[in-house]
């Protein structure tokens, strides 16, 4: 079975500051990493994932994220948030096994950007 | 870009009664299509898969027979909650993929608000 934590449910920056939301999941097998993003009244669109090679991964809208396998964590970082970036951000895992490709979601963190 | 939409977008209804709920994919044929359910300020919870087709795979703990999915063709699965009781009340989340590939990006939705009184 696999288990996301996403450990902060809020995190308000200024804009143009940078930015980290963490993400730790548990699983007895390999995994897929995804993180969503979701704006209000919107559905979840895909940020970027890890399906292998190297672990940096550069998504849409300037954000990366690092998929540290000791550690277990695939952090999504940005350097210079804009207002804009307000949303609900979701890391989710799938197991690289199945072939139906089930995800399973962290809680999610609200980032707000303020001027 | 791939579109996904879900109608209703707001449903209210009285206790005891049925409600369906569609997903469409706008501009692509959706290999596999997926259920969430979500609670206020939790994570979206997997309730079932289904393709094209065929019976949905339903996670543990989700009953079948409360919750219908059909999956009747590339373009539509419709979740039908029977029998909808005030502890069904939710946020449903659909999201479809292209193909089979379990790596394939999902499109999501924009959900459906059920309020059950």
């Amino acid at each position: 079975a696999q288990s996301v934590t996403q450990l902060d449910s809020q995190v308000p920056v200024f804009e143009e500051a940078p930015v980290e939301l963490r993400c730790n999941y548990s699983s007895s097998v390999s995994v897929y990493l995804f993180w969503y993003v979701q704006y209000p009244n919107q559905g979840l669109q895909l940020l970027l994932k890890y399906l292998s090679g190297s672990t940096l991964v550069k998504g849409i809208n300037g954000f990366e994220a690092e998929f540290n396998k000791s550690q277990t964590s695939f952090h999504l970082r940005k350097p210079s948030v804009h207002i804009s970036d307000t949303a609900e951000y979701f890391c989710a895992v799938s197991d690289r096994g199945s072939t139906l490709g089930r995800l399973y979601f962290g809680r999610g963190t609200q980032l707000t950007v303020w001027p | 870009g791939a579109v996904v939409s879900q109608h209703p977008s707001r449903v209210i209804c009285k206790s005891g009664t049925s409600v369906k709920i569609e997903c469409r994919s706008l501009d692509f044929q959706a290999t596999t299509m997926f259920w969430y359910r979500q609670f206020p300020k939790q994570s979206l919870m997997l309730m079932a898969t289904s393709n094209e087709g065929s019976k949905a795979t339903y996670e543990q703990g989700v009953e079948k027979d409360k919750f219908l999915i059909n999956h009747a063709s590339l373009t539509l699965s419709t979740l039908t909650v029977t029998s909808a009781h005030p502890e069904d009340s939710s946020f449903y989340i659909c999201s479809a993929r292209r193909s089979g590939r379990a790596w394939d990006e999902q499109f999501f939705g924009p959900g459906t608000r059920l309020t059950v009184l």
